[in-house]
């Protein structure tokens, strides 16, 4: 059974500093991974996907990285943000599964001002 | 990106009663959905997986006769929350998966008071 950690599980920061989130899966036959954003309340908001067959993807000051064989993903967030203040999520797809996530964690960001 | 719209966004029911949630995506067609729950401060747990034309594959410890799915047509599925009770109240949130890549509605906010 797929299991996905997140680490750390708060991280608070002043503005400017990159960001540094970790996420780890137990099983490395996964489809893609996700990351995403949650706002308190809020559903989510995709932001990376990352395929199987990958090393990473970059969207802006988002970049993230996948190691299959290793079992982990990394999101960075280059000149944090006060609005980066969010839960970041990542999720692996099972492969063959039909974009059934299995969800870690999260990691609750807070970007001082 | 796709578009996956959830209403209501909030719902507050009294203890017995019950409450419909529906999935729409609104610019494609899907022939599964998933419905995930997700309690306070914790990360999002898969309930079921909503297959159009069939019934829904639920998961373990996850109460088919409470927790109702259809999924009558390639763009609506609907969760039904039977006799609702208070324990019940939790953030209900539906994706759905084009390509490679899932989608999310707003999730929605019951409280079982």
């Amino acid at each position: 059974k797929q299991e996905v950690t997140q680490i750390p599980a708060a991280l608070s920061v002043p503005e400017g500093e990159n960001l540094v989130l970790n996420c780890s899966f137990t099983d490395s036959a996964i489809y893609n991974l996700q990351w995403f954003r949650q706002d308190p309340g809020k559903g989510l908001t995709s932001l990376l996907l990352i395929q199987s067959s990958q090393r990473e993807q970059t969207s802006g000051r988002l970049n993230a990285s996948l190691d299959k064989s290793s079992g982990r993903s990394t999101l960075y967030i280059a000149a944090s943000q006060p609005g980066d203040s969010a839960t970041y999520l990542c999720a692996a797809d099972i492969k063959a599964a039909g974009n059934k996530l299995t969800f870690g964690g999260g990691t609750r960001v807070l970007v001082k001002p | 990106g796709a578009v996956v719209s959830q209403h209501p966004s909030r719902v507050i029911c009294k203890s017995g009663t019950s409450v419909k949630i529906e999935c729409r995506s609104l610019d494609f067609q899907a022939t599964t959905m998933f419905w995930y729950r997700q309690f306070p401060k914790q990360s999002l747990m898969l309930m079921a997986t909503s297959n159009e034309g069939s019934k829904a594959t639920y998961e373990q410890g996850v109460e088919k006769d409470k927790f109702l799915i259809n999924h009558a047509s390639l763009t609506l599925s609907t969760l039904t929350v039977t006799s609702a009770h208070p324990e019940d109240s939790s953030f209900y949130i539906c994706s759905a998966g084009r390509n490679t890549e899932a989608f999310f509605g707003q999730g929605t906010r019951l409280t079982v008071v």
